[in-house]
């Protein structure tokens, strides 16, 4: 019954390596969003998708892609990861109309060797 | 752009007794929303508390109440009769009105501590 569910929740690789994170919620909201969470706990968005459409692009390095099969889904694809790229990555929703919370999913610490 | 500023990196505050968190933002817009996160050790992100410039009352849920001053850009979070479950890190948060796909700013939170 999560809201917003992310695979997997924890992710060491090697520097050079790819690897993707997913993201699901059965919330039946429009948009979905990733952020980044350094080690200094600060929280900065990363993409916003609004029903399959990418509507935010921050300034993120092109070896992150994100995807939206479809508008309950949005996962997140990192090539060439580097060290820098350690942090845990959260996957939020909201709806579009209004201006309620965000729901955010567990987070999905990554760490880069 | 809009900015959202946590002064307080660290407070710390023994079990039942009363601790304010400060948050300041810097915005153009008369409307507006803000809110309260809290971050436990288990990693995830909770909703505290939410505040819509338009309304002049002071959010309160349970414990949690806000000071919300619009004209000072001003929202802090009071937490009374603290509890050892209330130590978390605690992130202040700005969405701009008819947000759609913007998302959240957030502060760079405070870290806090209760003391048994």
């Amino acid at each position: 019954d999560t809201a917003v569910s992310q695979t997997p929740k924890y992710l060491v690789t090697q520097m050079g390596n790819d690897k993707s994170i997913k993201c699901e919620q059965n919330l039946g909201h429009d948009t979905m969003y990733w952020y980044k969470q350094d080690s200094k706990k600060f929280l900065k968005i990363m993409f916003s998708y609004n029903n399959k459409e990418l509507i935010i692009n921050e300034t993120v390095p092109n070896r992150f892609s994100p995807k939206s099969p479809d508008k309950a889904h949005l996962n997140l694809h990192i090539n060439s990861l580097e060290l820098g790229d350690s942090a845990v990555y959260f996957c939020a929703s909201s709806p579009l109309a209004g201006a309620g919370e965000l729901f955010f999913g567990e987070g999905s610490r990554l760490t880069v060797l | 752009a809009q900015t959202v500023t946590q002064s307080q990196p660290e407070m710390s505050v023994q079990e039942a007794e009363t601790v304010t968190l400060s948050c300041t933002y810097d915005t153009s817009e008369s409307d507006y929303y803000l809110f309260w996160y809290k971050q436990p050790p288990s990693r995830q992100m909770i909703l505290v508390i939410r505040q819509e410039a338009y309304k002049q009352q002071n959010a309160t849920e349970n414990r949690f109440s806000v000071n919300f001053q619009k004209a000072a850009k001003s929202f802090s979070l009071k937490i009374s009769d603290s509890q050892l479950g209330d130590a978390a890190m605690y992130f202040c948060a700005y969405r701009r009105p008819r947000g759609g796909a913007d998302g959240l700013t957030f502060g760079k939170g405070t870290h806090l501590i209760i003391q048994p």
